[in-house]
């Protein structure tokens, strides 16, 4: 079975400084990993995922995630918060035996202070 | 322009109704899912279908029902035995080896 840990259900950063938000999964087989973001009221956006190639993976709107597969990690980062990036943000693991079933973090909600 | 549309986006019911939720996607994905989030837990697995005429339970599928007459169209019925139906309800669809691609949701509301 899969899980996925975001620690820390909200975050605040200033504007301009760096966001980082945590992801640890389990999986018992080599995973997909994504990280989605949601505007209020709306579906989840696709940020970035990692499919076993290159261990860092950059997204759009300048985030990029690192997978350690030593630490069982998929954290998030931007080197420099804007006030659009306030969100709700998803990590998620996907079992490759399982085509495109996801299992869902509980979500970190960022906010952005000017 | 390819998505999925889901509607309404505000539905109102009183307890004890049933109400159907639309969802429909001209991306021409084969599989098609739909999932509740509640704040704090993250979104949660309630049916999905792989193929045409043919779906399967997520992890909390207790008080839903779907169908799955068409490729286009997932809608997902939320009955009366579901005992806290109030929540987002989010439809997504992909192809194999693609992520999920997310409509704009559906928020309930039953009182």
């Amino acid at each position: 079975a899969q899980s996925v840990t975001q620690l820390g259900s909200h975050v605040s950063v200033s504007e301009g400084a760096l966001v980082l938000l945590r992801c640890n999964y389990s999986s018992s087989v080599p995973p997909y990993l994504f990280w989605y973001v949601q505007y209020p009221n709306q579906g989840l956006q696709l940020l970035l995922k990692y499919t076993s190639a290159a261990t860092l993976v950059k997204g759009i709107n300048g985030f990029e995630a690192e997978f350690k597969k030593s630490e069982t990690s998929f954290h998030l980062t931007k080197p420099s918060a804007h006030m659009s990036d306030a969100a709700e943000y998803f990590c998620a693991v996907s079992d490759l035996n399982a085509g495109n079933m996801l299992t869902f973090g509980g979500g970190t909600r960022l906010m952005v202070k000017p | 322009d390819g998505g999925i549309t889901q509607s309404p986006k505000y539905l109102f019911r009183k307890e004890g109704q049933n109400v159907t939720l639309s969802c429909e996607q001209n991306l021409n994905h084969d599989a098609m899912y739909w999932y509740r989030q509640d704040p704090g837990q993250g979104l949660r697995l309630i049916y999905y279908s792989q193929i045409v005429n043919d779906f399967q339970k997520g992890d909390i599928a207790e008080g839903y029902s779907v169908s799955r007459e068409k490729k286009e169209s997932f809608p997902l019925t939320v009955t009366s035995a579901q005992k806290n139906p109030t929540a987002f309800y989010l439809c997504a669809s992909s192809i194999r080896g693609s992520p999920l691609h997310f409509g704009n949701g559906t928020r309930l509301t039953v009182t």
